[in-house]
């Protein structure tokens, strides 16, 4: 069975451009997350989809992110524009059960590198 | 705020030692689960670990284990007869009864040598 895979692994934009990452959940996975990690900082919660629905945003930084889990597969996160800040690796995972009792499945995550 | 500390950035050990990583968390909640990630180079994130805070059995898997004290809000993981696989970045993190959201310590480099 496939894991959770993301792409692209590395993407290096100018400051002002526009970035889409996207993650493949786990079929049949209703949870989906994003989380960033900025350089040398924690890992921290961008938000949550159940299905389709954001179930909890309260992580994105601000409205240049925009998620979005179209028919409930797979998911896309789109900055636009891209600041200096915003560089760092994006985390995508997948569970079928609420993480405290199932297990969280990671992909590899998208490295974004703005110029 | 609810915080994770690793307070080694980075640790190497010789194949077949024992180490030890170390966690602390603050939270004001009673129930939450608490995990160790480890991240090979280039590789996703897996589970090492879990830990119900309700138990107060200390939970291991094969060659990992942890050393809980809630009241220390304490949670280090002890690897035995370390492996060159076991090279890793090493994340703890903990997740509360109310909510989705993994809360994550910075992380601990480990580097097991030959």
């Amino acid at each position: 069975e496939a894991g959770v895979t993301q792409f692209p692994s590395h993407s290096v934009i100018e400051k002002g451009q526009t970035v889409t990452l996207r993650c493949d959940p786990i079929s049949g996975h209703d949870n989906l997350y994003w989380y960033r990690r900025v350089m040398g900082k924690e890992i921290k919660f961008l938000l949550h989809f159940v299905k389709e629905s954001k179930q909890d945003e309260s992580g994105m930084p601000n409205n240049r992110f925009l998620a979005e889990r179209t028919g409930g597969t797979y998911s896309t996160l789109k900055v636009q524009p891209a600041e200096l800040e915003d560089s760092g690796v994006y985390f995508c995972a997948s569970s079928h059960l609420p993480p405290g009792i199932g297990e969280l499945f990671f992909g590899e995550g998208s490295r974004l590198t703005v110029l | 705020a609810q915080t994770v500390t690793q307070s080694q950035p980075e640790m190497s050990v010789q194949e077949a030692e024992t180490v030890t990583l170390s966690c602390t968390y603050d939270t004001s909640e009673s129930n939450y689960y608490l995990f160790w990630y480890k991240q090979p180079p280039s590789r996703q994130m897996i589970l090492v670990i879990r830990q119900e805070a309700y138990k107060q059995q200390n939970a291991t898997e094969n060659r990992f284990s942890v050393n809980f004290q809630k009241a220390a809000k304490s949670f280090s993981l002890k690897i035995s007869d370390s492996q060159l696989g076991d090279t890793a970045m090493y994340f703890c993190a903990f997740i509360m009864d109310s909510n989705y959201q993994l809360i994550w310590g910075a992380g601990t480099k480990l580097i097991i040598k030959p």
